[in-house]
């Protein structure tokens, strides 16, 4: 059975501050996907980055930067220096077979 | 990428009403589509995913049933509805060439 766990409901930052959000993902099959989404308050989720089960690669975008490590199955995402623009839910997904499996979300308020 | 839309963004229905949410895909032909709901401060519950015209899988039972009568058109109906069936409808496409998924908008329906 495919399963994503986000065991951090809610976190709360001073801005500038860096933040992990943590993600946890159990699945039998070598082929799959891992995805971050965010969802400001406007509720569309926003697509972040996909990464594939052969790609160990960390990767780094702006402030952003992801770590995926397979013998840990996580997929954390670290944001640094946080900004207030960053306040939203983020979402943790697996895909494979034609279906999404996501994480029960972690709500991040990044105060100023 | 693709774009998808959905209407209406806000919907107010008193309980026993029949219900009807559209989403339509722009920018990729044959996407798979997917149906699903998010009560008020929760995680993202797949309802419905759709692989091809007239192909539906159901993943949870439930008052609500979906259709897709075009290869970019998917529609979440029900009969009657019920209090429990309030939160957010999202509707997602996923571009095969990438695995990648992509949310519409969002619809509130609150059922009174």
């Amino acid at each position: 059975a495919q399963k994503v766990t986000q065991a951090q409901t809610e976190i709360s930052v001073v801005e500038k501050e860096d933040v992990t959000l943590d993600c946890v993902y159990e699945t039998r099959d070598t082929t799959y996907y891992l995805f971050w989404y965010k969802q400001p308050p406007s509720g569309e989720l926003v697509f972040l980055i996909r990464r594939n089960s052969f790609d160990e690669q960390n990767e780094i975008s702006g402030r952003y930067s992801w770590n995926f490590q397979k013998s840990t199955s996580s997929f954390n995402f670290t944001i640094t220096a946080s900004q207030v623009v960053d306040s939203a839910v983020y979402f943790c997904a697996l895909y494979n077979f034609n279906k999404f499996y996501f994480g029960s979300g972690t709500k991040l308020n990044v105060k100023p | 990428s693709q774009t998808i839309h959905q209407w209406p963004a806000t919907l107010v229905q008193p309980v026993g009403s029949p219900l009807s949410l559209e989403c339509t895909v722009e920018g990729t032909s044959n996407p798979n589509l997917y149906w699903y709901r998010q009560a008020a401060g929760r995680g993202l519950q797949l309802l419905f995913y759709s692989v091809g015209i007239g192909q539906i899988s159901s993943e949870v039972p439930q008052n609500l049933s979906a259709s897709r009568p075009q290869d970019r058109q998917f529609i979440l109906s029900s009969k009657k509805l019920l209090l429990s069936d309030s939160g957010f409808y999202l509707c997602a496409g996923r571009q095969g060439s990438t695995d990648t998924q992509y949310f519409g908008p969002g619809t509130r329906l609150t059922v009174l």
